[in-house]
């Protein structure tokens, strides 16, 4: 089916152990994004990229690196995690300049101890 | 922080229309209006923007105010799988890459 696909669907780290997240899209959408959903709390939005190979800061991008790998490729790195990172995480694509929304996939659930 | 206001929770009866309020006092004159909702802990599904005029399409009708300053998501007949949160969000769509979402509308449908 098309969309947008994340692994792994859970995940459990130890402080200071690195992880990525990996997001895959089939839609042939040029625009990508990666979020984290706090217990309670609406989404922010971490990175996105607008296009392949542009990437730029979202609103909470400390602690976080990502690659746009391809255009159907968009993955988000944590190089020391810490506990303050446990969350969901989704990754979302979007057609630029088509005023349709975005689409998710079903999220990775990190816990960090 | 989100530049939508919302009411953190209703109830709708199974069968009635739901309306969903929201207040976007500040939005700008080329921001959309977005909706989406969330069902349990899945990803956000869109439901339907819109700019200037009423919209509708197989899921729901969004009504804006004509001063755009709120609007109104309404579910015309809802049924148990619409209980989700609902997220209002203004944004200038495309590839601004910042839908703000804010903490939505808990819509609870019971029988």
């Amino acid at each position: 089916n098309a969309g947008v696909t994340q692994t792994p669907k859970f995940q459990v780290l130890k402080t200071g152990q690195s992880m990525t997240l990996q997001c895959a899209q089939d839609m042939n959408h040029n625009s990508m994004y990666w979020y984290r959903q706090d217990p309670g709390m609406g989404l922010r939005l971490i990175y996105y990229s607008a296009s392949e190979g542009t990437t730029d800061k979202g609103e909470v991008p400390n602690g976080y690196n990502v690659s746009r790998l391809n255009k159907r490729e968009f993955s988000l790195r944590l190089e020391s995690a810490a506990p303050s990172q446990t969350s969901v995480y989704f990754c979302a694509s979007s057609v630029p300049g088509q005023w349709d929304g975005y689409t998710f996939g079903s999220g990775t659930r990190l816990t960090v101890v | 922080d989100a530049k939508t206001t919302q009411p953190p929770s209703m109830d709708c009866a199974e069968g009635r229309a739901a309306n969903l309020p929201c207040n976007h006092s500040t939005i700008s004159g080329n921001e959309y209006v977005y909706w989406y909702r969330q069902i349990h802990s899945q990803g956000p599904q869109y439901i339907i923007h819109g700019l200037k005029n009423n919209e509708t399409n197989e899921m729901a009708s969004l009504i804006i105010t004509e001063d755009r300053k709120s609007s109104t998501l309404i579910l015309p007949h809802a049924t148990l799988r619409d209980t989700a949160v609902y997220y209002c969000i203004s944004s200038y769509g495309g590839s601004q890459g910042n839908l703000i979402f804010g903490k939505g509308t808990k819509l609870s449908v019971k029988p």
